[in-house]
């Protein structure tokens, strides 16, 4: 078992420009989370699933976000039209249970 | 509005004494709570948790304990060792984490 995995580590942007981030949960898992952590706060969530159904996403920070699992498994959050404000560390975690599991983040910076 | 609230965002403590860091929560429906760890560059790493139907658990150095009525949550560790040195975030659960903000535990040799 290789824990939560999260692609890319770091990314880099421009302003205006999309991004995506993929996130491989524990292979048994069938809830998976996404969350932001900006610097001097906890981490914020942003949207789940269960399985291949997303369960909650009123909690996106804006319409420029989105998320899909399209087989149960993987899943990515897409950021279109970045801006300067979505620079943060973007968390995934997989659960089964209560205790939620995550991955090391990816680090977006946008220029 | 802040549901779950860490007030010390620091703590430094002697290796090998006790370490406690605390916890607030407004929201009386959380069910599950949890402790996770985070170094620099990282996710945060599970620690312990505990449901609402008990008031301790208990996993080594680690002992967590709940007072709803006080809607306050702590974490003890004993003895504090310096590889303990981290940012500790506290967590409530209805389905997704409520995370606080964090306190920075240093431990000192």
């Amino acid at each position: 078992d290789t824990g939560v995995s999260q692609n890319p580590r770091h990314k880099i942007t421009k302003r205006g420009q999309n991004v995506t981030f993929r996130c491989d949960p524990i292979s048994e898992h069938n809830r998976l989370y996404w969350y932001r952590q900006t610097l001097g706060q906890g981490p914020e969530f942003l949207t789940y699933f269960q399985n291949e159904a997303q369960l909650e996403k009123s909690r996106l920070l804006s319409d420029r976000f989105s998320a899909e699992r399209p087989k149960g498994s993987f899943s990515t959050l897409e950021i279109q039209r970045t801006e300067q404000g979505d620079s943060a560390m973007y968390l995934c975690a997989s659960s089964n249970y209560n205790e939620q599991f995550f991955g090391p983040g990816t680090r977006l910076t946008v220029l | 509005d802040q549901q779950v609230k860490q007030n010390s965002p620091s703590l430094s403590v002697q290796e090998g004494r006790i370490s406690i860091l605390n916890c607030d929560y407004t929201n009386s429906m959380f069910d599950y709570f949890l402790w996770y760890k985070k170094y620099p560059a990282e996710g945060p790493t599970f620690l312990i948790s505990i449901s609402s139907i008990k008031d301790k658990n208990e996993d080594g150095r680690f002992t967590v304990f709940l007072n709803k009525s006080a809607k306050h949550l702590s974490l003890h560790i004993v003895p504090s060792q310096p590889g303990d040195s981290a940012v500790y975030f506290c967590a409530a659960s209805l389905s997704e984490l409520t995370f606080g903000q964090g306190t920075i535990l240093t431990v000192h040799p």
